[in-house]
């Protein structure tokens, strides 16, 4: 059974640093497109990004690139997305998804349990 | 401003049918069969109900059916039911890779 399990909600000050995890499991780790989507309070859904593990390719939407880094860790099967300066316009449910086909971009079948994370002052 | 563009909201009556449209442009919706539906339900993970297009994923209704007509895709419900009232979001591969609609809210009256 395919399981990913996201790291807990963090609640963060503005120019904090952040890092969030991802742990797959039941799937061969290195072969699917995973990565991160973003929900802020009463939004809707925005890919951020994904990495394919065999070879760290990381693809990122261009609202994302530079603000966010999205990385992988193969021995541990865990993708992270990390931030290096958290604004109050972070506060958001962020999914770690993986795609439904193997080497594929095709649709985001499996999704973790959602990191909230709150920026506040 | 979402790149696929789509109603804000829909309803029907239980047993109807309905459609959700979701415009995009030549070099996503247009260019590629990677068009996908989620459907979230308040506080819920969103879950994927259509891929590539036409696909369902193991488990989902097939009263869920998608299709494509140029740049438009579009999702229809047939024999709506109380538990399809949720938020509905399409997704197409563009290259870059994924662009997205801002979502659509499905009220069944």
């Amino acid at each position: 059974e395919v399981q990913l399990v996201q790291s807990g909600a963090e609640v963060k000050k503005p120019g904090e640093s952040l890092k969030i995890s991802c742990q797959a499991s039941g799937y061969r780790f290195t072969t699917y497109w995973i990565g991160w989507v973003r929900q802020m309070p009463g939004k809707g859904l925005e890919w951020m990004g994904y990495i394919y593990p065999s070879d760290s390719d990381t693809r990122y939407s261009p609202s994302f690139e530079g603000q966010v880094t999205i990385s992988a860790d193969k021995s541990i099967t865990t993708i992270y997305l990390q931030w290096t300066s958290l604004k109050a316009s972070d506060t958001a449910m962020y999914y770690c998804v993986r795609d439904i086909v193997e080497a594929g971009s095709s649709g985001f079948y499996h999704w973790g349990q959602g990191t909230e994370v709150t920026v506040s002052s | 401003q979402s790149a696929l563009t789509q109603p804000a909201s829909v309803s029907g009556s239980p047993g109807q049918s309905i459609t959700i449209s979701c415009t995009g442009t030549n070099t996503d919706v247009g260019s590629y069969n990677l068009v996908s539906w989620y459907q979230q339900h308040p506080g819920k993970v969103p879950k994927l109900i259509i891929y590539e297009v036409t696909k369902r994923p193991s488990g989902v209704s097939d009263r869920f059916f998608g299709s494509k007509s140029g740049n438009t895709a579009s999702l229809t419900i047939s024999g709506l039911r109380a538990e399809d009232e949720a938020d509905y979001y399409c997704w197409s591969y563009a290259g870059r890779p994924w662009v997205f609609g801002g979502g659509t809210r499905l009220t069944v009256l």
